[in-house]
């Protein structure tokens, strides 16, 4: 079975400060990655995806998450974040072979003025 | 592209009473759907899979007569919330994936509130 870890549930930055945040995950198969973001009360929004291929991927809006297998991380990152950015972001794992996702528990991220 | 709706987006109910939520797909044809369930400040909690013209697979502990989902076309999943509780009050939000891709495209979510 899959997991996944978010390491920190909040993470309050100033604007235009750069941000990361954690995810760590666990399986004993190949794996694909996704972050979703998700605004108050709304559905989640596809933010980005590892599928295979170049280990750092990245968004329409500035954000970028690497892929790293020994670490079996899959961090997401902004160099400048902006108030807009506030909201709960989702890492998730499905295998290779399967179709359901496995959430981590989620990450607030506040954007201070 | 990726369009997934959710129908209604809010809805209160007396107890008893049975609520059906729409998903659809708007723009691609959705092979497979998911329903979800999310607390208050919690992750998602998948409860169903369905595929397109069969039954649907349940997770452990969700019971399949109170959670009815019917997935009977390639862009209509629609969840049926029998005999609701209050219980039952939470943030359903669906999702659906194509025939060909890996990512799962997330509805809105429907705000079920049970008196």
């Amino acid at each position: 079975a899959q997991s996944v870890t978010q390491l920190d549930s909040q993470v309050p930055v100033f604007e235009e400060a750069p941000v990361e945040l954690r995810c760590n995950y666990s399986s004993s198969v190949s794996v694909y990655l996704f972050w979703y973001v998700q605004y108050p009360n709304q559905g989640l929004q596809l933010l980005l995806k590892y599928l295979s291929g170049s280990t750092l991927v990245e968004s329409i809006n500035g954000f970028e998450a690497e892929f790293n297998k020994s670490q079996t991380s899959f961090h997401l990152r902004k160099p400048s974040v902006h108030i807009s950015d506030t909201a709960e972001y989702f890492c998730a794992v499905s295998i290779t072979s399967g179709s359901r996702l496995t959430f981590g528990e989620g990450t607030q991220l506040t954007v201070n003025p | 592209g990726a369009v997934v709706s959710q129908h209604p987006s809010r809805v209160i109910c007396k107890s008893g009473t049975s609520v059906k939520i729409e998903c659809r797909s708007l723009d691609f044809q959705a092979t497979t759907m998911f329903w979800y369930r999310q607390f208050p400040k919690k992750s998602l909690m998948l409860m169903a899979t369905s595929n397109e013209g069969s039954k649907a697979t349940y997770e452990q502990g969700v019971e399949k007569d109170k959670f009815l989902i019917n997935h009977a076309s390639l862009t209509l999943s629609t969840l049926t919330v029998t005999s609701a509780h209050p219980e039952d009050s939470s943030f359903y939000i669906c999702s659906a994936r194509g025939r060909a891709g890996v990512a799962q495209y997330f509805g809105p979510g429907t705000r079920l509130l049970v008196l």
